[in-house]
């Protein structure tokens, strides 16, 4: 069973339609979870860290929420240069972060 | 600071053939992460360094796999003998202690192809 589960897999979206992506995990000594953003061709990026359930975390159009069993990033108005695929990754004790397989986002103008 | 350096960007080999992958963390890094991500498996842990040393490689896939990380500036990750299923994209991370937990830093990857 995987620890780490995104969806939607893949989100079209038109420009300004906000939405939500989910990430769900199931271990049980959670230290944090993790938010990237990965482009085409690059590394992921990191986006933000989130450390107990009611959490919440903003950078621009992007708002990371946490509760005990999933996170959601919440996306307003996004722009086409949102367009990424968004990564979701937990840490249990001091264990290397575990990663979901991602979000393939696509914000069409 | 240049970030994580990795090199070829891509590589592409016949089956049989030795593979070299190499990472230049960024300076004062003191862990080295090296992931493999396929879209069918996602990123997936391969073997981690702290201060030189391996300290998990659980996640190497079999003995074909090796890494080494002779000083704090170079890390490799070799494939002898690379078969067709070792196609990916494989990434090498950094993090210096202290900074945040598990705030890593990832070069831009180098794509492997093997025919």
């Amino acid at each position: 069973e995987d620890q780490v589960t995104q969806s939607p897999e893949a989100l079209r979206l038109q420009e300004g339609e906000s939405s939500s992506l989910n990430c769900s995990y199931t271990v049980s000594g959670l230290r944090g979870l993790f938010w990237y953003r990965q482009d085409p061709g690059k590394g992921p990026e990191f986006l933000f860290t989130l450390y107990s359930a009611g959490e919440e975390k903003e950078k621009e159009r992007l708002k990371a929420t946490l509760t005990k069993k999933e996170s959601f990033l919440h996306i307003t108005a996004p722009k086409p240069e949102d367009s990424a695929t968004y990564l979701c990754a937990v840490q249990e004790g001091n264990t290397p972060l575990v990663f979901g397989k991602g979000t393939r986002l696509s914000v069409i103008a | 600071d240049a970030g994580v350096i990795q090199s070829p960007r891509h590589e592409v080999t016949e089956m049989g053939q030795e593979v070299t992958l190499r990472c230049k963390p960024i300076s004062g890094h003191d862990y080295l992460f090296w992931y493999r991500q396929t879209m069918m498996r996602g990123l997936e842990l391969l073997i981690y360094f702290n201060n030189n040393v391996p300290i998990d490689d659980s996640g190497m896939p079999e003995d074909r796999f090796s890494a080494k990380m002779p000083n704090a500036s170079f890390s490799t990750l070799k494939i002898q003998p690379s078969e067709p299923r070792d196609s990916a994209v494989y990434f090498c991370a950094s993090r210096k202690t202290g900074t945040g937990l598990e705030k890593l830093f990832f070069g831009s990857g180098t794509q492997l192809s093997v025919l």
